[in-house]
């Protein structure tokens, strides 16, 4: 059983386009995560959401919106797609709450967004 | 603000070498510290990790120890196979509902 899954696990489009990727996770974790790696595999957050409340927004452009339905499903929808927006996008998931200080986090396998 | 400072690859090492990789970090308070692992194509997979001082995390060969006085997590293997390669990842979580990446080592490993 996969534990973070992503979808789909490529995605191509024109710039200017709405597209959205989807993330779920079946480990019964309360937080959930969006991260960016960019051209130089440099990491960098983007969305923190705990029990579908958003915690952290990482200045990130208003094109982009996540949305959490359900604790075990963050989704992430992008409009007006641009060039810099090339990149890989990870899903992911932990058990941290506000009482525990830190917990591991669990990764999915990463959609590969290519704007032209 | 958390960041993470990892030796600049890429690396390239021969079969049954010696692998290190530096890592130090900058924190408030106590964060925990973890090595991720990016083999070609795929997601990150948590190689180790540690959360409090003088802590050794280990997996697969790998170990890396919990250093408070050098602020430091330096990754180790002792002897390398070509399975090893990939890209490495230092991250520190300060208890903020992230985690802050290092800039990741290329390692490749020849037979």
């Amino acid at each position: 059983d996969t534990a973070v899954s992503q979808t789909p696990k490529y995605l191509v489009t024109q710039m200017g386009n709405d597209k959205s990727i989807k993330c779920e996770q079946n480990l019964g974790h309360d937080t959930m995560y969006w991260y960016k790696q960019d051209s130089k595999k440099f990491l960098k957050i983007m969305f923190s959401y705990n029990n579908k409340e958003l915690i952290i927004n990482e200045t990130v452009p208003n094109r982009f919106s996540p949305k959490s339905p359900d604790k075990a499903h963050l989704n992430l929808h992008i409009n007006s797609l641009e060039l810099g927006d090339s990149a890989v996008y990870f899903c992911a998931s932990s058990q941290q709450t506000s009482a525990t200080r830190t917990d591991t986090q669990y990764f999915g396998p990463g959609t590969r967004l290519t704007v032209l | 603000g958390d960041s993470v400072t990892q030796m600049e690859g890429p690396v390239t090492l021969s079969e049954e070498a010696f692998l290190t990789i530096n890592c130090t970090y900058t924190a408030t308070g106590y964060p925990s510290l973890f090595w991720y692992v990016q083999y070609p194509g795929e997601g990150l997979q948590l190689l180790l990790k540690a959360t409090k001082a003088d802590d050794k995390g280990s997996n697969k060969g790998f170990e890396a120890t919990y250093r408070k006085e050098t602020t430091s997590f330096h990754l180790e293997k002792g002897s390398v196979q070509v399975s090893d390669s990939a890209v490495y990842f230092c991250a520190l979580s300060g208890g903020d509902y992230k985690l802050s990446f290092g800039a990741g080592t290329t390692v490749t490993v020849r037979a």
